[in-house]
Formats: C-alpha cells, sequence, structure tokens
C-alpha cells in the first residue's frame, strides 16, 4: 500500500492555465505538507496543514491555493501558471508537526511551456 | 538567519570505503536533527533520527553523529556499497514548526 501518493505524476501545461495536484496519506498522520524541489534539487517548504488547518504559509504567491478537505487528503491547486513555476512539487507527512519523520509522496513533475 | 549547509560538492567514493557527509547549521537551536535520502525520480525517505542528547545514532551501516555545540552532524555510511549512491539530506525542524531541508550531497559509490 502506498503511504503517501500524488498525482498525477506528470503534468505539461501552457502559460496561464490552472492546474490541481492531488495527494493523500493513508498513514493516520495529522500533518501534511507541499514541498517544491526546483532545478538545484533545493527542498523548500510551502505549506503545511495540521489537523486540515493551515499553520505554515511560506512566501509563495497568492496563485497557489492549498485545500485539506479532510486530514488525510492535501491537494493544491495553482492558477494562472506561469514559466517559473516548472518544478517537482512533493507531498508529505508526519504524525504530528513536532518531532517525527516525514513521508513523501513520489513528485509531481510539472513543466509549464 | 536560519541557515542549513551541506556540501554542495557531489561526493566520490570507492566501494567498500566510508562515506562521511556533513550538515552544519546555523541560528537554529534543534531539538533534533533528520537524514533522508534521495533517489532520482523519487521523493525522498527518511533514514535516521538523532536528538540532543544523542551523541551518536547507529542503525546498520549508517551512523550519525550530533554535536550541538559545533551545531553539525555527521552522517557515515560504512562499507559503502554502489546501491549508496544517492542525494542526502540533513533536516531540522524550527520552532515554528517546519521541516527545512539542507541542499543535499550527492555521493556516487564506484565499484
Amino acid at each position: 500500500d502506498t503511504a503517501v501518493s500524488q498525482t498525477p505524476k506528470y503534468l505539461v501545461t501552457q502559460m496561464g492555465n490552472d492546474k490541481s495536484i492531488k495527494c493523500e496519506q493513508n498513514l493516520g498522520h495529522d500533518t501534511m505538507y507541499w514541498y517544491k524541489q526546483d532545478s538545484k534539487k533545493f527542498l523548500k517548504i510551502m505549506f503545511s496543514y495540521n489537523n486540515k488547518e493551515l499553520i505554515i504559509n511560506e512566501t509563495v504567491p497568492n496563485r497557489f491555493s492549498p485545500k485539506s478537505p479532510d486530514k488525510a487528503h492535501l491537494n493544491l491547486h495553482i492558477n494562472s501558471l506561469e514559466l517559473g513555476d516548472s518544478a517537482v512539487y512533493f507531498c508529505a507527512s508526519s504524525q504530528d508537526q513536532v518531532g517525527t519523520e516525514a513521508f513523501f509522496g513520489q513528485g509531481t513533475r510539472l513543466t509549464v511551456v | 538567519s536560519q541557515k542549513i549547509e551541506q556540501n554542495s560538492e557531489a561526493l566520490n567514493i570507492q566501494e567498500g570505503k566510508t562515506a562521511t557527509l556533513t550538515c552544519n547549521y546555523t541560528n537554529y537551536s534543534p531539538a533534533y536533527l533528520q537524514w533522508y535520502r534521495q533517489d532520482p525520480g523519487r521523493g525522498p525517505v527518511f533514514l535516521l533520527l538523532i536528538r540532543e542528547n544523542e551523541k551518536e545514532k547507529r542503525k546498520e551501516r549508517l551512523k550519525v553523529t550530533f554535536d550541538t555545540t559545533l551545531k553539525q552532524s555527521l552522517f557515515h555510511i560504512t562499507a559503502s556499497q554502489p546501491a549508496d549512491s544517492a542525494t542526502y539530506l540533513c533536516a531540522l525542524r524550527n520552532q515554528g514548526g517546519k521541516l527545512i531541508f539542507g541542499q543535499g550531497t550527492e555521493l556516487s559509490v564506484k565499484p
């Protein structure tokens, strides 16, 4: 069973489009995250939710909007896509927001053309 | 500002040798530090967690040390194998709850 699954794995789209990436975890964790990994492989946190509530919102353009319908899901919607949004986006979860390790999804490679 | 720094240059070693990767941090007082492995096209996978009151932690061929005075962690892989080739990331959780990653060090183990 996949612990953290995100879809799609690849996403190619044109500038200006709106797209969503879905994430689900079946670990019963309270906390979920979105990370962006750029071409230099640097993994940067974007958002963190704990029990469906937003707890971390980094300096991310407001074109990015996370939504957590329940504790097991954290989706990422991106409006008006730009070339610079091209990256690999990772969803992750952890038992809580304090100390435990994070489990990552396989990543979604977003290419904006 | 808070920083986590790892050797940005790739580390190339011969099979059977010990690989040592470094993680330095500034302006943090972490209660613990974590190490992850990332293979190309995959998400990071958790390896080890070490707490501030632990000097050393081991798991099979892996060993992690944590020096809160030096603000440094060392990650060792003994008897390295080509299958250990990957990027290794250290991570800290800051007081705001963010899990922050270093930029990673790419390890290549040659047969």
